[in-house]
């Protein structure tokens, strides 16, 4: 099966600074890439749409400025937190549409990034 | 807006006996329901997928699920649990976010955590 891949899958960074996190889809081109978030025993909530070459889409509530968003090209979307607070601490999770599935088959997820913010 | 609720947080079960997670949907059409797989610190393995034609559903890991229209139901089933199916399963239901949209987006339940006594 389509195989995704995150980097890094844990970072700790200083409250202020800003961290990027790496969605890669290694087998195939993702035209649609997502992000989720999830809270300690909570769900995964959908943060934003990602569409190749295109500005994402973002979820009601989720803060564009905070959480910039680029899909730069079909293999690869990155997920930056900037001035990261204690807040932002969570697990985040992208997910990719593989075109060649069609358009109803399940998304592929990466492994996960746990971000501490200290 | 759709929804969906896993009324069980968490199941303890022996290995060897049986297993039916619970997944509730509320959404205005034609459901497209996922199971999922959350390993500790890992991301999301689909197990198996509804969106059409016969109510019984096999997946992976000798997983099924059983769509219920009339109950709003789609429960995962296993008959005899293994020790490394201990892990968090996640119910999810698709939907467009617009007419017209090239892609859906996951609604997810909260989660239910499966234990597994040996």
């Amino acid at each position: 099966g389509a195989v995704v891949s995150q980097h890094p899958s844990w970072v700790i960074c200083k409250s202020g600074t800003s961290v990027k996190i790496e969605c890669r889809s290694l087998d195939f081109q993702a035209t649609t890439m997502f992000w989720y978030r999830q809270f300690p025993k909570q769900s995964l909530m959908l943060m934003a749409t990602s569409n190749e070459g295109s500005k994402a889409t973002y979820e009601q509530g989720v803060e564009k400025d905070k959480f910039l968003i680029n899909h730069a090209s079909l293999t690869l979307s990155t997920l930056t937190v900037t001035s990261a607070h204690p807040e932002d601490s969570s697990f985040y999770i992208c997910s990719a549409r593989d075109p060649r599935d069609g358009d109803l088959l399940g998304q592929y997820f990466g492994p996960g990034t746990r971000l501490t913010v200290t | 807006a759709q929804s969906v609720t896993q009324p069980d947080i968490h199941i303890t079960v022996s290995e060897g006996a049986s297993l039916e997670l619970r997944c509730n949907y509320s959404y205005g059409a034609t459901p497209y329901l996922f199971w999922y797989v959350q390993s500790p610190g890992q991301g999301l393995q689909l197990l198996l997928k509804y969106f059409s034609g016969d109510t019984l559903v096999q997946g992976i890991k000798g997983f099924e699920a059983e769509f219920k229209r009339s109950q709003s139901s789609f429960n995962l089933r296993k008959p005899s649990v293994h020790w490394s199916d201990a892990a968090e399963y996640f119910c999810a239901v698709a939907a467009f976010p617009y007419s017209g949209a090239g892609s859906y987006q996951l609604t997810f339940g909260k989660g239910t955590k499966l234990s597994v006594i040996p």
